[in-house]
C-alpha cells in the first residue's frame, strides 16, 4: 500500500510553544490529506481536512488559529500547534487517499503518528 | 457519513478464526467498507476494503451480505500479535474523511 510518514514521530515542548508536524505522501500525490488527533483509549477525531492550495477545512470545536495547516504541496501537509498547552498532548496521526486508486474505491493511508506531550 | 457500530472487545485463543462484524445500516449506494487495525502509538493500518459479496486477501476476509447493511472481517488463525483494535468505517469517493467509531478491541491469549 501506499507509504505516509510523520515527522517528528515524538515531541516534547514547553507550554506556550509552537510545535510543527509535518506529513508526507512517500509514493503517490495526495490533494487531499487528513488530521486526527487521538487521545489515550479513544478513537481517532478528525480534527481538519487539509487541501493542496486552498484552506484547510476544521471541524467544529477545533481552533483553526491554535492549528495552524499548511498544505503548500501534493506530498506534503504541516500542521503547527501554536502556544502549546498541557491540554493539547495527545497523539497526532495524518491521512493521504490515494488518488491512484480509481473506481470509486476510498482508501486513506495513514501516518505512523506524532506524541506531542506538552510540560 | 454513515455511523458503524461495532463490539467493544473480542477475545480469542491463538489459532482461532475470529470473526467481527460491523453494522452500517445507513450505508450510501456509493460508500466502500474499509477495516483497518491499530496498535498503540501507531497510525491505524489498512486490512481491506470491499462494496459488495466476498474479498479476500493474505491478511484476511471481508464478507458483505446483499443489503450492505453490514459486513463481517475474519481474520484466520490469530497469533498474539494480532491484539490490537479494529475499526470498520464506511465511506466513499467523495474525499471526505473517515468516520472513526469505537472500535474492537481484539485481545489474542496463548
Amino acid at each position: 500500500g501506499a507509504v505516509v510518514s510523520q515527522h517528528p514521530s515524538r515531541v516534547i515542548c514547553k507550554s506556550g510553544t509552537s510545535v510543527k508536524i509535518e506529513c508526507r505522501s512517500l509514493d503517490f500525490q495526495a490533494t487531499t490529506m487528513f488530521w486526527y488527533r487521538q487521545f489515550p483509549k479513544q478513537s481517532l477525531m478528525l480534527m481538519a481536512t487539509s487541501n493542496e492550495g486552498s484552506k484547510a477545512t476544521y471541524e467544529q470545536g477545533v481552533e483553526k488559529d491554535k492549528f495552524l495547516i499548511n498544505h503548500a504541496s501534493l506530498t506534503l501537509s504541516t500542521l503547527t500547534v501554536t502556544s502549546a498547552h498541557p491540554e493539547d498532548s495527545s497523539f497526532y496521526i495524518c491521512s493521504a487517499r490515494d488518488p491512484r486508486l480509481a473506481g470509486g474505491q476510498y482508501t486513506q493511508y495513514f501516518g505512523p503518528g506524532t506524541r506531542l506531550t506538552v510540560l | 457519513l454513515a455511523k458503524t457500530t461495532q463490539p467493544i472487545s473480542m477475545d480469542s485463543y491463538e489459532g482461532q478464526e475470529v470473526n467481527i462484524t460491523c453494522s452500517h445500516n445507513n450505508i450510501a449506494t456509493n460508500d466502500y467498507i474499509t477495516w483497518y487495525q491499530q496498535f498503540p502509538s501507531q497510525g491505524p493500518r489498512f486490512i481491506i476494503q470491499g462494496y459488495k459479496t466476498k474479498v479476500t486477501n493474505e491478511v484476511a476476509s471481508l464478507f458483505i451480505p446483499a443489503d450492505r447493511k453490514s459486513s463481517t472481517l475474519s481474520l484466520p488463525r490469530v497469533s498474539l500479535s494480532d491484539t490490537a483494535v479494529y475499526y470498520c468505517l464506511v465511506g466513499g469517493d467523495s474525499g471526505y474523511a473517515l468516520n472513526f467509531g469505537k472500535g474492537t478491541s481484539l485481545l489474542v491469549t496463548p
